[in-house]
């Protein structure tokens, strides 16, 4: 079956390391991959995507990585602040039929402490 | 920053009732989907909608449910006769002539009683 995992366990990390989540799947082969930063009641906002041809993509203070081979993607959060406490989502563009469906892991929680 | 506005930000209906959420999307956006959220849950997929029309739809996008875009500005979910496991925050979305990164609306949500 196709699933989209990643860690259910909240990530606590010290403000000023970084954060790395991961997003794992099987059985799927995403054109690209997304993340997405989501807060309590709150939709969620887009951050990144990434290609399949590509390896790593940055903005900021934030560097996503996509291995295909693996089927792995690694989000990093440099320099954390409290600020960055949500829950981060990856999702993967999923084909259904003739079209292609946003489909969304369960997320991660990252909670950065002063 | 243009973006997604839905309304009401919370809709308490009985067991039965029929609810219609409604959406704004980004004016020049052109595919509209509407995902839902379960407490404590992941977002899940309920269905896309491109060219005045549905494109995809989720088994959870069953006969009680539809979509419309009654006009050019909105876009509105309906469910028909409400179950208690309708319960969830309703989110829409919006993409451009990309079709990639989606843009949520701060979403509604519904508590059936």
């Amino acid at each position: 079956s196709q699933k989209i995992e990643q860690n259910s366990e909240a990530l606590n990390i010290q403000e000023g390391k970084t954060a790395t989540l991961t997003c794992n799947y099987t059985n799927y082969s995403p054109a690209y991959l997304q993340w997405y930063r989501q807060d309590p009641g709150r939709g969620p906002v887009f951050l990144l995507l990434i290609r399949e041809n590509e390896k790593e993509k940055r903005k900021e203070r934030l560097k996503v990585t996509f291995d295909t081979t693996l089927k792995q993607s690694l989000f990093h959060i440099t320099a954390s602040q409290p600020a960055d406490s949500a829950t981060y989502l990856c999702a993967l563009r999923v084909a259904s039929g003739g079209s292609y469906i946003p489909t969304f892991g369960r997320g991660t929680s990252l909670i950065v402490h002063p | 920053e243009p973006e997604v506005t839905q309304t009401p930000s919370h809709q308490v209906t009985q067991m039965g009732q029929e609810v219609i959420l409604r959406c704004v999307p980004i004016s020049n956006h052109l595919y509209f989907y509407w995902y839902r959220q379960i407490l404590g849950q992941k977002v899940e997929f309920l269905v896309s909608f491109y060219n005045n029309e549905i494109s995809e739809k989720s088994e959870i996008f069953d006969d009680q449910f539809s979509v419309e875009r009654p006009d050019g500005s909105n876009f509105t979910l309906k469910i028909r006769s409400t179950k208690l496991e309708d319960s969830a925050m309703y989110f829409c979305a919006s993409t451009g002539t990309d079709n990639e990164k989606l843009f949520f609306g701060s979403g509604t949500q519904l508590s059936v009683l």
